[in-house]
């Protein structure tokens, strides 16, 4: 069973306008991280967020900040005030604290318009 | 924030050559690096968890005789593709986790491997 799914697979925003890239995700381990990446066309993982499973506010880092909804299991990602430069991959990954790698959903294209 | 190199971006070779690729971590002390695989419009995929001093733990339908594992040092880790062939094209990315803030994995920008 997927672990971590991301279930739309390419979006288009327009520039300056805010977008929300899903991510659900399955695990019965009661401590786990989430987190988000994007990669470029260059190919290189840029780490955006990080999302404890304890942590109890939901993450921001400049204009991302992760939707967490531990019940729902799913951690989606906005982006506010989209730039062109914010059109890449995103990947939404999660660590159980029992294992030890990052386990990768899907990814979803993010394309920005002008 | 921490920076992870990889040696080389890219690399071109000829079927049954080996390919030896350098994952740094060049800031911090990484006890524990992996290696992704990446093949075009796809997910990472993971290879292989190296700790330092140990071997390193494959994930399954990954040959450790084929792809060679050192860990050698907290800041270096090297994965050797041994007789590569044309299926082994893929983009090869590492990752490691920092010693003291074990929450955050970073990874290097990936190596591009293109087997003739």
């Amino acid at each position: 069973a997927q672990k971590i799914t991301q279930t739309q697979p390419g979006m288009f925003v327009q520039e300056k306008e805010a977008v929300t890239l899903d991510c659900t995700y399955d695990t019965s381990d009661p401590s786990y991280g989430l987190f988000w990446y994007k990669q470029p066309s260059s190919g290189e993982m840029i780490f955006l967020i990080y999302q404890g499973s304890y942590d109890q506010q939901n993450a921001t880092e400049g204009r991302y900040s992760l939707n967490f909804q531990k019940a729902r299991k799913s951690a989606n990602l906005v982006i506010s005030a989209s730039q062109l430069g914010d059109s890449a991959m995103y990947f939404c990954a999660m660590r159980e604290w029992a294992g030890n790698m990052l386990t990768f959903g899907g990814g979803t294209r993010l394309m920005v318009k002008p | 924030g921490a920076v992870v190199s990889q040696h080389p971006s890219w690399v071109i070779c000829k079927s049954g050559t080996s390919v030896k690729i350098e994952c740094r971590s060049l800031d911090f002390q990484a006890t524990t690096m992996f290696w992704y695989r990446q093949f075009p419009k796809q997910s990472l995929m993971l290879m292989a968890t190296s700790n330092e001093g140990s071997k390193a733990t494959y994930e399954q339908g990954v040959e450790k005789d084929k792809f060679l594992i050192n860990h050698a040092s907290l800041t270096l880790s090297t994965l050797t593709v041994t007789s590569a062939h044309p299926e082994d094209s893929s983009f090869y990315i590492c990752s490691a986790r920092d010693r003291e803030q074990q929450e955050t994995q970073y990874f290097g920008p990936g190596t591009r491997l293109l087997v003739l």
